[in-house]
This record gives C-alpha cells, structure tokens and sequence, in this order.
C-alpha cells in the first residue's frame, strides 16, 4: 500500500477505553492525514499533520487526538469522548499537502 | 440506535465495455483533482489526477475528462475488466480549504462477466 503501514487490521473497543491506531510511512512525505469511513459514504478528514510536532483538526476531529513525534509517524487515539467510533479508519501520506494521496489498508474498529 | 449506511450509486458495465464515471464537484475555485478506486477493505487506490489548466489527461485504460464550466469531472476506463469492480472516489482540492483532499461520496462499479 505504498509504503504505509497501518495496524492494527481490525481493533475492539470497549465502552469508555481509549484505543490507539498506528499509522508509519516509509515515503519520507512531510504531510499526513486521518479519515474516516462509514459504510457507504466518502471519507471524512479528522487530523492532519503538514510538519513533525504540528497537526491541525479536520473536520470531525472530536473525540479524538493525534500526535507527531516523528515524521515517520501519526498515531491516532480514539478517546472515550467519541461515542459513534464504528468505522473504517484510513490514514495517507504525501509529498505536498493537497496533492496526491498514498493510503495504508485501513483499521477497521468496531465496539464490543 | 442503529445507523444505516447510503447506498452508493451504483454503475452495472458487460465486460469488455466502457465505463464513465461522473462527478459534480463543489466549488469553482478547485484546481487539481484526483480519482481513487477502493476495493472492499482496502485503502483507495491512485488512478490519475489532473489539474485545472487541463481538460483532459489520459492514462492506461482510463482517461480523466474536467468541465470546469458546469464543474464535472468523469473518468472513463476502456475495456472494463472484473478486476475493475470497486468504489471509485473523485476528489477535488480547494485552495481555500488550506489544501486539502474533499472527497465525494463514490460510485460503486459492478462488472459482469
């Protein structure tokens, strides 16, 4: 999946737990992104990250938070406080924000 | 309560068809796009993109035709295959939205064999 790397595939919830997706990329872009999909509908920008230790809210971005440490790196934590977090989440790097899109193979978290 | 997903729109082709895929897209100012296909449980895919100063670009199999005069966007895939059957995605990039990706809901094109 050009060179990012999401896991885990599928990832349980219990109510009010906070989980973790990872997100890695090899491909050395500056920018990267979370969304989320519902089943069928488009995807939908939660954070973004155009530089390390700089990430900005998309447009449904709560309940939930994000860090960049690394430029090789974009975890995201669904926390608590996000209610409806059944979804496909997908995260994509690339070289120039805006521009084109490499997406890993997606986590699937569904509640317990 | 449960939620129940859209239903997609849906495009049915013969193999060895040509598909169009159509796409209006929102807002006047956008000046590059890009198509994606998605396979189910997959991430989306590259396809081709192209920009504003162009109306049409051509690629393996498929071709991207832009209007920016009525703001639509196709993508057409010749020869259409089984393998072709995914959700395709267009996605428009606004300036003003700080350069991000806005996508569409995405069609769903089913093949027959």
């Amino acid at each position: 999946d050009g060179g990012i790397t999401q896991s885990p595939k599928y990832l349980f919830r219990k109510e009010g737990q906070n989980v973790t997706l990872s997100c890695e990329q090899n491909l050395n872009h500056d920018a990267m992104y979370w969304y989320r999909q519902d089943p069928g509908q488009g995807l939908r920008l939660i954070y973004y990250s155009q530089i390390v230790n700089d990430f900005q809210k998309g447009d449904i971005a709560e309940g939930y938070s994000v860090s960049r440490e690394k430029k090789e790196s974009f975890p995201l934590t669904v926390t608590s406080a996000q209610k409806n977090p059944t979804a496909f989440y997908l995260c994509a790097a690339a070289a120039l924000d805006g521009e084109k899109l490499f997406f890993g193979s997606g986590t699937q978290l569904s509640v317990l | 309560g449960e939620s129940v997903g859209l239903h997609l729109p849906t495009l049915s082709v013969q193999e060895g068809d040509n598909s169009i895929i159509n796409c209006a897209y929102s807002n006047s100012a956008s000046d590059y796009f890009i198509w994606y296909k998605q396979e189910s449980g997959k991430g989306p895919q590259f396809i081709i993109d192209i920009r504003s100063n162009m109306d049409k670009r051509q690629g393996q199999r498929v071709t991207v035709l832009l209007n920016k005069t009525v703001k639509h966007l196709s993508l057409q895939i010749a020869a259409t295959q089984p393998g072709d059957s995914a959700v395709y995605f267009c996605a428009e990039n606004t300036d003003n939205q700080g350069g991000k990706l806005i996508f569409g809901q995405g069609t769903e094109l089913s093949v027959k064999p």
